[in-house]
C-alpha cells in the first residue's frame, strides 16, 4: 500500500540550530515527493519537490531536502532555522490512479516550535 | 493575485443543517480538490474535479457533494451536517498535465454542533 510516514508529530528547535525533519514513502514506482509547510491559520505553501534528476533539491525560504531512494526517504533539512518557521510541516507522494489522474498521499505532519 | 478564495472562513452549523463551501481559483487551473483536515488525521481528500465537467470521489466522500460550476469554482455541499463533520476544510488547485504543485485556499473552519 502507498502511504507517507513522518515520524516526529513534534519538534523543538532553537533559533539558529540546523533542522531536519524526516519522511519516508511506501510507493511501488519511481515517487513524486513533495514537502509543503502551513502557518497558523493559513492553507499549505509548496516547499519543494521532487520529480527526477538531482536528489537534492533546493525549495524557498533556504529549505533543501534529499531523495533517497535506498532509504525511502525525503528528509527536509534547513541549516539555520528562524522563529518564522515555525509551522506545520507534511510530506506528501504524488500517486497515480487508475483514471491517470494523480494524487497526492500525505503524511500526518510534523509541528515545528522554535524556541528564541 | 487572490489565487484560491475560499468563503466563508468560520461556520457553525446545527445537526441536520446544510450549507454550501464555496471555493473560486482565478489561476485558469485544470484541477481542482477538497480536503478535510483533522488532528491526527492529515489531510483527507473528500473530491476533486480532474477538469471542467469531471468530479470523483476521494478517500471521504460520504456526507457530501461536489459541484464544479465552471473552471473557477468547485463547491462543496453539505446536506444534512452532522457532528464528525466537524473540521477545517481546504480547497486547492493545480494547473494539471505534468504539474504536481496544489495552490491552497486559506481554509473553512467548520463547526457541527
Amino acid at each position: 500500500a502507498q502511504s507517507v510516514t513522518q515520524p516526529d508529530i513534534h519538534i523543538t528547535v532553537s533559533e539558529g540550530a540546523s533542522l531536519e525533519l524526516r519522511c519516508n514513502y511506501s510507493y511501488g514506482a519511481t515517487p513524486y515527493l513533495f514537502w509543503y509547510v502551513q502557518s497558523p491559520g493559513q492553507g499549505l505553501q509548496l516547499l519543494l519537490k521532487y520529480f527526477s534528476g538531482d536528489t537534492l533539491v533546493q525549495g524557498i525560504k533556504g529549505f533543501e531536502a534529499e531523495f533517497k531512494r535506498s532509504q525511502s526517504s525525503f528528509n527536509l533539512r534547513k541549516p539555520s532555522v528562524h522563529w518564522s518557521d515555525a509551522a506545520e510541516y507534511f510530506c506528501a507522494v504524488g500517486a497515480r490512479n487508475a483514471g491517470n489522474n494523480r494524487k497526492l498521499i500525505w503524511g500526518l505532519g510534523t509541528s515545528l516550535a522554535v524556541n528564541p | 493575485n487572490a489565487g484560491v478564495t475560499q468563503t466563508p472562513k468560520f461556520q457553525v452549523l446545527k445537526t441536520g443543517q446544510s450549507m454550501t463551501l464555496q471555493c473560486a481559483q482565478d489561476m485558469n487551473h485544470n484541477s481542482m480538490y477538497w480536503y478535510r483536515q483533522d488532528p491526527g488525521m492529515g489531510l483527507r481528500l473528500i473530491y476533486y474535479s480532474a477538469s471542467e465537467g469531471t468530479t470523483d470521489k476521494g478517500e471521504v466522500p460520504n456526507g457530501y457533494n461536489v459541484s464544479r460550476l465552471n473552471k473557477r469554482e468547485f463547491s462543496l455541499r453539505l446536506e444534512s451536517a452532522a457532528p464528525s463533520q466537524t473540521s477545517v476544510y481546504f480547497c486547492a488547485s493545480r494547473v494539471g498535465g505534468g504539474s504536481e504543485k496544489l495552490f491552497f485556499g486559506s481554509g473553512t473552519q467548520l463547526s457541527v454542533l
